[in-house]
């Protein structure tokens, strides 16, 4: 089945570590995003690739780090910058226009120690 | 910029009845809208994807209209089961934006 994998479900950060969130889809995407989730907020886009090797910043992009080496994978690391990371991630994927809407995986608790 | 506001937060409703789901947004200049659904802890499901150019989506007991004149959206579930519960988030995308702007979200929970 097609489908976007995000790996690991539950995630433990220590002060001033990195971390990285993966995300593989195999519904042969372009695009794809990666949004934070925080208990009475709306997903807040964090940043998209449209396009392997190419990304762009969203909303809350700053101590976050991603790359787009494949068009199937699209990690996200968690840098010490980012100074309450402890939230939900969800990684989404869509073809180019968006127009069959975005499909999204499910999920990676990340909680700082 | 676009805001999309879902109210009520939270909707308790006994198993069995029709309920509505509302969603609104402030720019009219969408190019689709997609409700999902959220169970605790777990990624979101696509329900239904309205184009900009519909007015309406079914699926199952599930059917959503859309207003673009008046910025609202709603989703009607009929015949509410236990398994309902959940939290439903809409989400707009604008033209010329890659990006979708999502609601907070209603929880409901249907009682048996």
């Amino acid at each position: 089945d097609g489908g976007i994998t995000q790996s690991p479900k539950y995630l433990f950060r220590k002060e001033g570590q990195n971390v990285t969130l993966s995300c593989e889809q195999n519904l042969n995407h372009d695009a794809m995003y990666w949004y934070r989730q925080d208990p009475g907020q709306g997903l807040r886009l964090i940043y998209y690739s449209q396009i392997v090797n190419d990304f762009q910043k969203g909303d809350i992009a700053e101590g976050y780090s991603v790359s787009r080496e494949k068009k199937e994978s699209f990690p996200l690391t968690v840098t010490s910058a980012q100074k309450n990371p402890t939230a939900f991630y969800l990684c989404a994927s869509s073809e180019e226009r968006g127009f069959y809407g975005y499909t999204f995986g499910s999920g990676t608790r990340l909680t700082v120690v | 910029k676009q805001e999309v506001t879902q109210i009520p937060a939270a909707l308790s409703v006994p198993e069995g009845e029709n309920l509505v789901l509302n969603c609104s947004f402030t720019d009219s200049a969408i190019y689709n809208l997609q409700w999902f659904r959220q169970d605790p802890g777990k990624g979101l499901t696509s329900l239904l994807l309205i184009q900009s150019s519909q007015r309406e989506q079914t699926s199952g007991r599930l059917n959503a209209s859309l207003d673009k004149s008046s910025g609202r959206s709603t989703l009607y579930i009929a015949a509410s089961q236990p398994g309902d519960s959940a939290t439903y988030l809409c989400a707009v995308r604008d033209f010329g934006n890659e990006k979708l702007t999502f609601g907070t979200g209603t929880r409901l929970t249907i009682i048996p």
